[in-house]
């Protein structure tokens, strides 16, 4: 059974662009759950779709949001980009959600703001 | 405001077990408590996850005493290959809604 697949891998922006990161759910994975980790702050929940509703948020400004499709795919975007958001976007994709269930990570899109 | 505290680093050598404690106030009453791993240059990956008292899988156990404030992750017999990062997850609440609540994590290292 294929894992959660995130693209891109990698990826240079330059302050004020916007950048969109898509995740791919194991299949059957309702949830999606997207996390923000560097090492200032360490892993930080940015939120969580189920069934293409957001159902929980965390303490991120507006510039951070995102979407999940019909197929469980999920995106987000990130727009107005600072040197501050310069790190590793990890989503996460569960059958019943983060707050019941495990969590299967995928392996993270970096992101370098210069 | 709930806050997941755990050590920042812990050193061991391989054949022991480690222990590894987390501390989580104001969890909720029905939400569980899971332990992840994590390798550099990779996701985070579930260990083990309780509600109270013990649970035991292949790899670890998990000790959470009565009133659900820590949580104690304990590794047997640690191998070279156990070195990395082990965070716990515990919920918060928050207006309503639920929020992942990751520790700043543990990086163990096993020494030969």
């Amino acid at each position: 059974k294929a894992g959660v697949t995130q693209t891109p891998r990698y990826l240079i922006k330059t302050r004020g662009q916007q950048v969109t990161l898509s995740c791919s759910p194991i299949s059957g994975h309702r949830s999606v759950s997207w996390y923000q980790q560097t090492p200032g702050q360490g892993l930080q929940f940015l939120f969580e779709y189920f069934s293409e509703t957001q159902r929980n948020k965390g303490n991120f400004p507006g510039r951070f949001s995102g979407r999940q499709f019909s197929n469980s795919r999920s995106e987000m975007n990130v727009s107005t980009l600072e040197l501050g958001d310069s790190a590793l976007y990890l989503c996460a994709s569960s059958l019943t959600g983060s707050n019941t269930g495990e969590l299967f990570f995928g392996e993270g899109s970096r992101l370098t703001v210069l | 405001l709930a806050k997941t505290t755990q050590p920042i680093s812990m050193d061991s050598y391989e054949g022991q077990e480690v222990n590894i404690t987390c501390s989580h106030n104001n969890i909720a009453t029905n939400d569980y408590i899971t332990w992840y791993q994590q390798f550099p240059s990779q996701g985070p990956r579930f260990i083990i996850q309780g509600y109270k008292t013990k649970v035991t899988n292949e790899v670890a156990s998990l000790f959470i005493p009565a009133d659900r404030k820590s949580s104690t992750l304990s590794l047997p017999r640690v191998s070279l290959s156990d070195t990395a990062v082990y965070y716990c997850l515990a919920p918060r609440w928050a207006g309503g809604s639920y929020i992942p609540t990751f520790g700043r994590g543990t990086s163990l290292i096993v020494h030969p």
